[in-house]
């Protein structure tokens, strides 16, 4: 079976300082994997994705994640937050085979000025 | 522009009426998703579909059905057996089977609620 765990509910962080978002799988098999940001009611809206090529992985809006085989680990980071970044982040793993994703619980990521 | 579109963003259900979800895809996606979102939970999955004609079961089914005859269209019905539909719902698309490391395509959602 697939999981995913995001170790906080919630992070809260100033404008322009560092964010980092946690997150942590089980794997059989090799994952893809995925970060997902949701603004309030609306959907779900893709930031980026690890497919087994770079380790790290670029995505939208100035975030990135990197993936650790040995740490079963993919983290989320942002060197400086914008108030916009404030919203809702899932971590989402699919293994080779299955055809439906493993959603986390979801992080809120909180910015205060 | 290619999206997903659902339908309506509000509803309001009576306690005994099924109410039914309508989403639309103009990607050209073979498999389409429709997951429940509740507070601290996440997203979980009712039902999906790979291709037309043919859907499966999700992790939490009981309560829901849905059709696919159309590749653009899977819309879910809600039941009076569903006993806690108050949430938020999502549809989602991907490419389809066997392109497991394909992400997923977001509706904006609808949020159904018990008159």
């Amino acid at each position: 079976a697939q999981s995913v765990t995001q170790l906080d509910s919630h992070v809260s962080v100033s404008e322009g300082t560092p964010v980092l978002l946690r997150c942590n799988y089980s794997s059989s098999y090799s994952p893809s994997l995925f970060w997902y940001v949701q603004h309030p009611n609306k959907g779900l809206q893709l930031l980026l994705k690890y497919t087994s090529a770079a380790t790290l992985v670029k995505g939208i809006n100035g975030f990135e994640a990197e993936f650790k085989k040995s740490e079963t680990s993919f983290h989320l980071t942002k060197p400086s937050a914008h108030m916009s970044d404030a919203a809702e982040y899932f971590c989402v793993v699919n293994h080779s085979g299955y055809s439906t994703l493993t959603f986390g619980k979801g992080t809120m990521l909180l910015v205060s000025p | 522009d290619g999206g997903i579109t659902q339908s309506p963003k509000y509803l309001f259900r009576k306690e005994g009426q099924n109410v039914t979800l309508s989403c639309e895809q103009n990607l050209n996606h073979d498999a389409m998703y429709w997951y429940r979102q509740d507070p601290g939970q996440g997203l979980r999955l009712i039902y999906y579909s790979q291709i037309v004609n043919d859907f499966q079961k999700g992790d939490i089914a009981e309560g829901y059905s849905v059709s696919r005859e159309k590749k653009e269209s899977f819309p879910l019905t809600v039941t009076s057996a569903q006993k806690n539909p108050t949430a938020f719902y999502l549809c989602a698309s991907s490419i389809g089977r066997d392109r497991d490391n394909q992400p997923q395509h977001f509706g904006d959602g609808t949020r159904l609620s018990i008159l």
